[in-house]
């Protein structure tokens, strides 16, 4: 069984549209996280989640904006995509939000905005 | 916030040879260390942390790093690389007591045959 899936894969789109990436775990964490990797493999964090509250929000346009239904997912909605979103997405979860904890990543949603 | 500087962005090295991967990072009082590894088309897996205690720290597959707290630095070292090695491998320091972790830009390394 994955620990941390993220759909879609890849995500091919124009500029403008609206999208939306899940992701889910099944490790029993309380925390989840999004990352963005950008072409030089730059890895950023964006956001955080510990059971369901925002605790961390980066500087990141408000354009892109989490949500978390339950511990088990955390979903990224991106409006009006623009050519600098494009990058690999990262999901990743641990037990808790300290820093101290192991990451696990998802596979990654490469996201190609054109 | 931490900062940090992988110093080689590409590391060639032919199989069974050693390598030795630098970080460094901005002072502070006190930090965690990591270093993950991405292989190709994957998500990033821990390969080895610093919190506390011996500063050097070994990984299951044969990788060490070491912790200088007088030189901010956690190099990463395997003494004899196999093909299988190849992929990226990110350095990561935290703030102890922080929720956030900052990646270092990543080095690439190569093993040849």
């Amino acid at each position: 069984d994955t620990a941390v899936s993220q759909t879609p894969k890849y995500l091919v789109t124009q500029m403008g549209n609206d999208k939306s990436i899940k992701c889910e775990q099944n490790l029993g964490h309380d925390t989840m996280y999004w990352y963005k990797q950008d072409s030089k493999k730059f890895l950023k964090i964006m956001f955080s989640y510990n059971n369901k509250e925002l605790i961390i929000n980066e500087t990141v346009p408000n354009r892109f904006s989490p949500k978390s239904p339950d511990k088990a997912h955390l979903n990224l909605h991106i409006n009006s995509l623009e050519l600098g979103d494009s990058a690999v997405y990262f999901c990743a979860s641990s037990e808790g939000p300290q820093s101290a904890n192991e990451q696990f990543f998802g596979p990654g949603t490469r996201l190609t905005v054109l | 916030a931490q900062s940090v500087t992988q110093l080689d962005s590409q590391v060639p090295v032919f199989e069974e040879a050693p390598v030795e991967l630098r970080c460094n990072y901005s002072s502070s009082v006190s930090v965690y260390l990591f270093w993950y590894v991405q292989y190709p088309n994957q998500g990033l897996q821990l390969l080895l942390k610093y919190l506390s205690g011996s500063t050097l720290v070994e990984s299951i597959n044969g990788f060490e790093a070491e912790f200088n707290k007088s030189q901010t630095s956690f190099h990463l070292r395997k003494p004899s690389v196999h093909i299988s090695d190849t992929a990226e491998y990110f350095c990561a320091v935290s703030d102890q007591g922080d929720y956030k972790l900052s990646f270092g830009a990543g080095t690439t390394v190569t093993v040849r045959a």
